[in-house]
């Protein structure tokens, strides 16, 4: 069964360090999204990404964020200068339709900053 | 008010139990509505779609009231299997059409 692979599965960074979190889509998906779930919280869309630009982003996507498709398989996710609040499980996810109610998820990427 | 509101339970149901799970949402102009499934330490993953009319999908019943902007999710016959947290998803909710807000989960322990 095709799925969303993620990497690193968790990553320790000392505050004000850059992170570049990875993500290999389904292979015939075109939509493409980062969310986030602080421990204990709910899950928060960050962003969506089609045809290589972004499609709409949250308030908590600010300029410390950015995404790129490099290739034509990664999906990646720069945080330039990690905050401790930036601590959260990050998810991936990609779809075959836009108005879906089907995203699938990756496994996530743990991020600690310290 | 939040955009989607769910009691967080825990809810700790015996095996074989029927437990039902609700959530309201805010915006009137919602479009479509989820039920995600997510264990722990886990990603999501879809469970269910919510349809006007009611659906069905084995011992899973989902509801949706427009009117009254409430979603309801039915499990009976519970299986330990079936412990996770249950995740309600509007369409539509947070200004924009297309984007998923997820409510922060109910979370269910089936007891043997």
């Amino acid at each position: 069964e095709p799925e969303v692979t993620q990497t690193p599965s968790h990553q320790v960074t000392q505050m004000g360090q850059e992170v570049i979190l990875r993500c290999v889509p389904i292979s015939n998906h075109l939509y493409f999204y980062w969310y986030r779930q602080i421990l204990g919280q709910k899950v928060e869309f960050l962003v969506s990404f089609y045809n290589n630009e972004i499609s709409e982003k949250s308030e908590i996507f600010d300029d410390q964020f950015s995404v790129e498709r490099p290739d034509g398989s990664n999906f990646t996710l720069k945080i330039r200068s990690t905050k401790l609040e930036d601590s959260a499980m990050y998810f991936c996810a990609s779809a075959a339709e836009l108005n879906t109610g089907e995203l699938f998820f990756g496994e996530g990427s743990r991020l600690t900053v310290l | 008010r939040k955009e989607v509101e769910q009691d967080p339970g825990p809810f700790n149901v015996p095996e074989g139990a029927t437990v039902a799970f609700n959530c309201t949402y805010s915006n009137s102009a919602s479009q479509s509505f989820f039920w995600y499934r997510q264990d722990c330490r886990k990603e999501p993953k879809l469970l269910m779609s919510v349809y006007s009319s009611g659906n069905e999908d084995g011992r899973f019943t989902a509801q949706l009231n427009r009117a009254s902007q409430y979603i309801s999710l039915l499990i009976r016959d519970s299986k330990l299997s079936d412990s996770a947290t249950y995740l309600c998803v509007v369409r539509g909710s947070s200004g924009s059409a297309r984007q998923l807000t997820f409510g922060s989960g109910t979370q269910l322990t089936v007891l043997p």
